[in-house]
């Protein structure tokens, strides 16, 4: 079946915009994660959604990054008035979860760059 | 929140020898500890994983080994390959929780 898709697979943005990527994970999955990747670093994570429970938004770097999930199923994570540190690869996962860890499936990314 | 540590951030061998990669975590309440594997510009996906109910599990070349007492599980990958060289990444979650992630392992398998 279809794996977890993320759109545009590239952002190219100047300095002071705001950004809007995707998610849309795999069907029936009711976790979804979004993680920062920068070169050749770790995993940092964003924002976990799991069901109808309030976002776990703890590794949110400032108020100018946002994420919703509409209808338990794709998310959106806005960043606005983007700054150079801000380029990145941006992951997103999904998994089922349903009262134990699951794997999570990871979308290809979205390179944004911040000029 | 969960502290996971993961050690060597690089890791270099022959072809044909063994790889072990160690993490420790700090909650005792962490039951699911998985391992990523991540080739240069692809996504991270799953190679193993382990639940706390068991203390080793074993795929082909790849094991994972699970201490729950002391808090740290390994990744060990016998007769490496070429292909094996990846960032590796070990994790830890509990019952409806999220993964926290090690800062990952650069694996290189020389020929």
């Amino acid at each position: 079946g279809a794996g977890v898709s993320q759109s545009p697979s590239n952002k190219v943005t100047e300095k002071g915009k705001d950004v809007e990527l995707r998610c849309d994970p795999i069907s029936g999955h009711t976790a979804l994660y979004w993680y920062r990747q920068s070169l050749g670093q770790g995993l940092e994570f964003l924002i976990y959604f799991q069901g109808n429970s309030a976002p776990d938004k703890s590794g949110l770097p400032s108020d100018r990054f946002s994420a919703e999930r509409t209808g338990g199923s794709v998310s959106t994570l806005t960043i606005q008035r983007t700054q150079q540190e801000d380029s990145a690869v941006y992951l997103c996962a999904s998994s089922f979860s349903q009262g134990a860890a699951y794997e999570q499936y990871f979308g290809p990314g979205t390179r944004l760059t911040v000029t | 929140g969960e502290n996971v540590e993961q050690h060597p951030s690089t890791l270099s061998v022959q072809e044909g020898d063994s790889a072990v990669i160690k993490c420790t975590y700090s909650d005792s309440a962490s039951n699911y500890f998985p391992w990523y594997k991540q080739e240069l510009g692809k996504r991270p996906q799953l190679i193993i994983d382990i639940r706390s109910n068991v203390g080793e599990k074993k795929d082909q070349r790849i094991a994972v080994t699970l201490n729950k007492t002391a808090k740290h599980f390994s990744l060990h990958i016998t007769e490496t390959q070429p292909e094996d060289s990846a960032v590796y990444f070990c994790a830890v979650s509990s019952t409806l929780g999220r993964l926290y992630f090690g800062r990952g392992t650069q694996l290189t398998v020389w020929p």
